[in-house]
């Protein structure tokens, strides 16, 4: 089945810093990626749809200065909290569609000391 | 606004019993998903409903989806203790390349 990898898997990093994460297609080209954030005990929300060579269309109440989305090429699109806050700490997961349902990837757990 | 709507929110049973887990959704749309989740770990994709009437079946699960009343049902037969995860039911507002609007998740736990 379709392979959606990311990279790190866990980021501890202090207030203030910025945090890239990566999320792979493997086995497919994406030309739409999506960024969804988990907070424990809660279910996804949708931040930002990630498109291949055009700007990231964000979702209403998402800061696009603070959450900064890069889809380069058809399988790579990147996620960088920038001056990341305590309240950042979160799941993200990102997700593509090789076919005809969204596959996901295994999530980056953040926290933000 | 796209709005979805599971109930219960939480669900503990016994092994052996039936359940039904369900999902309602405010506008219209032509696919729902359904997305199993364990603790710690991301979403595994269990089904996507694609029309009205639709029904799939995997195991001890069974989902359906009538679009008419905006209603989505995942049924377990049979609870084994494996089965014991969240379920979350999704919804693309605007067709398949659209990202999802998830609804709370259920809880599941089932007994021994």
């Amino acid at each position: 089945g379709a392979v959606v990898s990311q990279h790190p898997s866990w980021v501890i990093c202090k207030s203030g810093t910025s945090v890239k994460i990566e999320c792979r297609s493997l086995d497919f080209q994406a030309t739409t990626m999506f960024w969804y954030r988990q907070f424990p005990k809660q279910s996804l929300m949708l931040m930002a749809t990630s498109n291949e060579g055009s700007k990231a269309t964000y979702e209403q109440g998402v800061e696009k200065d603070k959450f900064l989305i890069n889809h380069a090429s058809l399988t790579l699109s990147t996620l960088t909290v920038t001056s990341a806050h305590p309240e950042d700490s979160s799941f993200y997961i990102c997700s593509a569609i090789p076919v005809e349902t969204q596959y996901f990837g295994p999530g980056t757990r953040l926290l933000v000391l | 606004e796209l709005k979805v709507e599971q109930n219960p929110l939480f669900l503990s049973m016994q092994e052996g019993k039936n359940y039904t887990i369900y999902c309602n959704y405010s506008t219209t749309s032509d696919r729902l998903y359904w997305y199993r989740q364990d603790p710690g770990k991301s979403l595994e994709s269990l089904f996507v409903l694609l029309s009205n009437g639709a029904v799939k079946q995997e195991g001890r699960l069974m989902a359906s989806l009538d679009t008419k009343a905006r209603l989505s049902t995942l049924h377990i037969t049979a609870a084994v203790h494996d089965l014991s995860a969240t379920y979350f039911c999704a919804v693309a507002p605007g067709g398949g390349a659209d990202g999802l609007t998830f609804g709370k998740g259920t809880h599941l736990i089932i007994q021994p």
